[in-house]
């Protein structure tokens, strides 16, 4: 089975910041990852799917790359609305896999 | 507008079981796959099941392998998770989940159906 492994579980920022987050795959996905927002509460949101494409609706700030087994998850200037939990997702093969979650909080 | 409805939580003892419904809106519903996914409290996301479009694929967790069972009717668009032997370790808000097609990734969410496993 594919383990993921996100890096860190959890970041302290400000607004106006820029943050990484990183998911790394025990073995490789290809581009097959996907990464969410969670908000306390409410269902995950998609963010990225196949590593970098960014969906309708997200704004530009947030951005992915990587491929095989390292990935990551920008967002270039922190908003009040992006503190939240992040997930990564590996699509690759059954079982599916989530990331354990980045919690991301204000400084 | 797509939308996910998920029904069926509530509370059970330790051994029993449950039906979670999910109904569909707003979308060709058998083209899709379709995903049950759980959040146990204060933890991160689970996946806990898959089926295709047309049922001719199914996975499980190994977590659930055996105990639960995943359908789907394509006329009702509608999908189902009966979970039998329910174990406290199962309590979770329970997320539908659709997937997406030619790439791969859960597009729509439901709002979640919480289960509560305990005696």
């Amino acid at each position: 089975d594919i383990q993921l492994t996100q890096s860190p579980s959890f970041l302290s920022a400000s607004v106006g910041d820029r943050v990484t987050i990183t998911c790394r795959a025990s073995q490789g996905i290809s581009s097959h990852l996907a990464w969410y927002q969670q908000k306390p509460g409410k269902a995950p949101k998609l963010l990225i799917s196949a590593a970098s494409t960014l969906q309708s609706g997200v704004p530009s700030r947030f951005s992915g790359s990587g491929s095989g087994t390292e990935f990551t998850l920008t967002i270039s200037s922190l908003q009040p609305e992006d503190f939240a939990t992040y997930y990564c997702q590996q699509l690759n093969t059954y079982p599916i896999a989530f990331g354990q979650g980045t919690r991301l909080e204000i400084k | 507008e797509v939308q996910l409805v998920e029904s069926g939580g509530g509370l059970v003892k330790p051994g029993g079981s449950l039906r979670l419904s999910c109904a569909a809106s707003g979308f060709t519903f058998n083209s899709h796959s379709m995903n049950w996914v759980r959040q146990a409290p204060g933890k991160g996301l689970e996946w806990v099941s898959s089926i295709s479009g047309d049922s001719n694929y199914i996975y499980y967790a190994d977590s659930v392998k055996g105990r639960f069972t995943i359908s789907r009717d394509n006329a009702k668009n509608s999908l189902y998770l009966q979970m039998n032997s329910l174990r406290a370790e199962d309590s979770a808000v329970y997320y539908c989940a659709r997937g997406g097609i030619k790439v791969f990734m859960y597009d729509y969410w439901g709002q979640g159906t919480l289960v509560t496993v305990s005696s």
